[in-house]
């Protein structure tokens, strides 16, 4: 069982570079979510899908684009990329529908750094 | 703008002792609340969740508490060994009225260091 998977591990861009962070499970979730979390502190969210064909923006969304795929993919898009995005970012899902489950599940986290 | 993250704060607990983490949420719509482990380098691991019509959910050595007058929430954490240090967070999650889905928002976490 493979959950969720984020690639790439790590990375370095440089200013004004851009990059596509890939986030899929394999659960049949129906949320899924982007969050950022800078050194020593908690996580913040950056967008959210709710379901296959929505998204919405979250706590931190400037700098940042998303695009649900299908049910399955979640990917996040920074188009020009500034050192103040060098963070680890965590990809996550959750069932969503039924919210008596509300175990969200983590990808294992892509460190960027942008210089 | 953005907001600006805070630094955690810090719960130091001698090995066997009891740990308690505290969280204060601000909606009072949300409908479930978790509580999550992170340790260094990993995500969040689920620990336990309770409802929001419950005031307490025990399970192996943790328990909830949740207090909606105060909007409040604590992990206790029994007989605290050196496997439970990692920063903790609660969660909260919301219903969202389009899409049948959840909105989940993690709160400030809490970095518990537990001496030997």
């Amino acid at each position: 069982n493979a959950g969720v998977t984020q690639t790439p591990k790590f990375q370095v861009l440089k200013t004004g570079q851009s990059m596509t962070l890939q986030c899929a499970q394999d659960m049949n979730h129906n949320s899924m979510y982007w969050y950022r979390q800078d050194p020593g502190m908690g996580l913040r969210l950056i967008y959210y899908s709710a379901s296959e064909g929505t998204t919405d923006k979250g706590e931190v969304p400037n700098g940042y684009n998303v695009s649900r795929l299908n049910k399955r993919e979640f990917s996040l898009r920074l188009e020009s990329a500034a050192p103040s995005q060098t963070s680890v970012y965590f990809c996550a899902s959750t069932r969503g529908r039924d919210r008596s489950n509300t175990e969200a599940f983590f990808g294992q986290g892509t460190r960027l750094t942008v210089v | 703008g953005e907001s600006v993250g805070l630094h955690l704060p810090t719960l130091s607990v001698q090995e066997g002792d009891n740990s308690i983490i505290n969280c204060a949420y601000s909606n009072s719509a949300s409908d479930y609340f978790i509580w999550y482990k992170q340790e260094s380098g990993k995500g969040p691991q689920f620990i336990i969740d309770i409802r929001s019509n419950m005031d307490k959910r025990q399970g192996q050595r943790v328990t909830v508490l949740l207090n909606k007058t105060v909007k409040h929430l604590s992990l206790q954490i029994a007989a605290t060994q050196p496997g439970d240090s990692a920063v903790y967070f609660c969660a909260e999650t919301t219903a969202l009225l389009t899409g049948g889905g959840n909105k989940l928002t993690f709160g400030t976490g809490t970095q518990l260091k537990v001496e030997l």
